[in-house]
């Protein structure tokens, strides 16, 4: 059974860096049917992508962060990490890690099958 | 950047209901369209995927519809456990990838 799992501190300070691992179990990430990505969700709030990999480092970045995100694959530690730049406040959020998979006619990887639990991280001084 | 829109935000119901969530896409995404339900405090659950597709393991109360622009996402019978947050999700010009601002399903 596939599970994954995120870690890093849960309390980062403004303008530093936030930075998460996601530890992969029950599949290989080095799997070529699937990417490896990072949702996040601000508290009471919605879910949104923040951007994804393959393990080869092909990666996609959610626009408005691109400037200050990098997810990155490990490959000898079956793990994938997300690092990000100059937080403030607005960048508190529960930040989940997820597989995703083709869909049946392969057009994308866009399908979220596979979920880490999430882990909050507050940013605050 | 494609944009979508849920409806309604919330919603009240009954156990046995029949109940349809509306999501709208701000440009044509083809089928490329999915979506998760929420329990508070867990992660995300994929529960259709490709506009109709159930995705395995899935009750069969659950039930998706539409391509382009218009999407609904339908519960027959609604159980106790059904009660959550609703998310659509589009994927079709990758990147980014968005989701609907959700829909938080409540006992009446």
């Amino acid at each position: 059974q596939l599970q994954l799992q995120e870690s890093g501190p849960g309390l980062v300070k403004p303008p530093e860096t936030l930075s998460l691992t996601c530890s992969v179990s029950g599949d290989s990430i080095k799997s070529n049917s699937h990417y490896w990505g990072w949702i996040r969700q601000p508290p009471g709030k919605g879910l949104e992508w923040i951007g994804i990999s393959y393990y080869s480092g092909s990666t996609y970045y959610k626009p408005s962060l691109k400037s200050r995100v990098t997810i990155s694959v490990d490959t000898s530690k079956n793990q994938f990490s997300l690092r990000l730049r100059s937080v403030t406040a607005a960048d508190t959020a529960v930040y989940y890690c997820a597989r995703l998979r083709y869909s049946d006619s392969r057009y994308a990887p866009g399908l979220f099958d596979y979920w880490g639990q999430g882990t909050l991280v507050t940013v605050s001084s | 950047d494609i944009q979508m829109t849920q409806s309604p935000s919330s919603l009240s119901a009954s156990v046995g209901d029949r109940v349809t969530i509306t999501c709208q896409a701000s440009q044509d995404i083809s089928n490329h369209l999915n979506w998760y339900q929420q329990k508070p405090g867990k992660a995300p659950k994929l529960m259709i995927y490709d506009a109709s597709n159930l995705e395995t393991g899935v009750p069969s109360r659950f039930s998706g519809g539409g391509s382009g622009t218009d999407f609904t996402f339908t519960i027959y019978s609604l159980q106790p456990e059904d009660f959550a947050t609703y998310y659509c999700q589009e994927y079709h010009n990758l990147p980014p990838i968005t989701f609907g601002g959700g829909t938080k399903v409540e006992l009446k």
